[in-house]
């Protein structure tokens, strides 16, 4: 069955520091890959996909995303996090060629002033 | 890009009314469209895949009859939570053509 594991509920980080979020995944084959930012009582804003070719893909407000298929991994950065960036990010994944979606648990991104 | 509309943002019903969602793709034609939902705190589940001109197909465990989707228009999608209850109180996301989502609604049920 399909899954999507982010092993982070919570997250603290400062102000300008890097940001690492984990995303593992077990699937069939190699399927599209996503994240997303949800802010409180908002609807998902889609920061970045992968779906095939460069492993690692830049995505919207900084971040970037890199596939690991040996590790079934597709974890997200920013090399500098700003307060807005405080929000839910959600790891999804997808059957290729279809639109329904698979997604993880979330993490929640606090940032310390 | 592709832009969906959801509307309304957030609703109040009583316990036994129903309430219709409705999903626009806005710049594009959208044959399928996705019905999410999320309880709080929680991820998003996939409850049912809506089919223009036919029935939608929905996940295993979601009942069909509280949840009615309508796909009358490659425009629009609506999902219509029938009788409904406090445990139907959630947050209501649809999606369309290149992942994009709408912005969701917010039922509480009183």
């Amino acid at each position: 069955a399909q899954s999507v594991t982010q092993p982070d509920i919570h997250i603290t980080v400062s102000e300008g520091a890097s940001l690492e979020l984990r995303c593992n995944y077990s699937y069939g084959a190699t399927p599209y890959l996503f994240w997303y930012v949800q802010s409180p009582g908002q609807g998902l804003q889609l920061l970045l996909k992968y779906f095939s070719g460069d492993t690692l893909v830049q995505g919207i407000k900084g971040f970037e995303a890199e596939f690991k298929r040996s590790q079934s991994s597709f974890n997200l950065r920013k090399p500098s996090v700003h307060w807005s960036d405080a929000a839910e990010y959600f790891c999804a994944v997808g059957p290729k060629g279809a639109q329904k979606l698979v997604f993880g648990q979330g993490t929640r991104l606090t940032i310390n002033p | 890009g592709a832009v969906v509309s959801q509307h309304p943002s957030r609703v109040i019903c009583k316990s036994g009314t129903s309430v219709k969602i409705e999903c626009r793709s806005l710049d594009f034609q959208a044959t399928t469209m996705f019905w999410y939902r999320q309880f709080p705190k929680k991820s998003l589940m996939l409850m049912a895949t809506s089919n223009e001109g036919s029935k939608a197909t929905y996940e295993q465990g979601v009942e069909k009859d509280k949840f009615l989707i309508n796909h009358a228009s490659l425009t629009l999608s609506t999902l219509t939570v029938t009788s409904a209850h406090p445990e139907d109180s959630s947050f209501y996301i649809c999606s369309a053509m290149d992942w994009v989502f709408g912005s969701g609604t917010q039922l509480s049920v009183l």
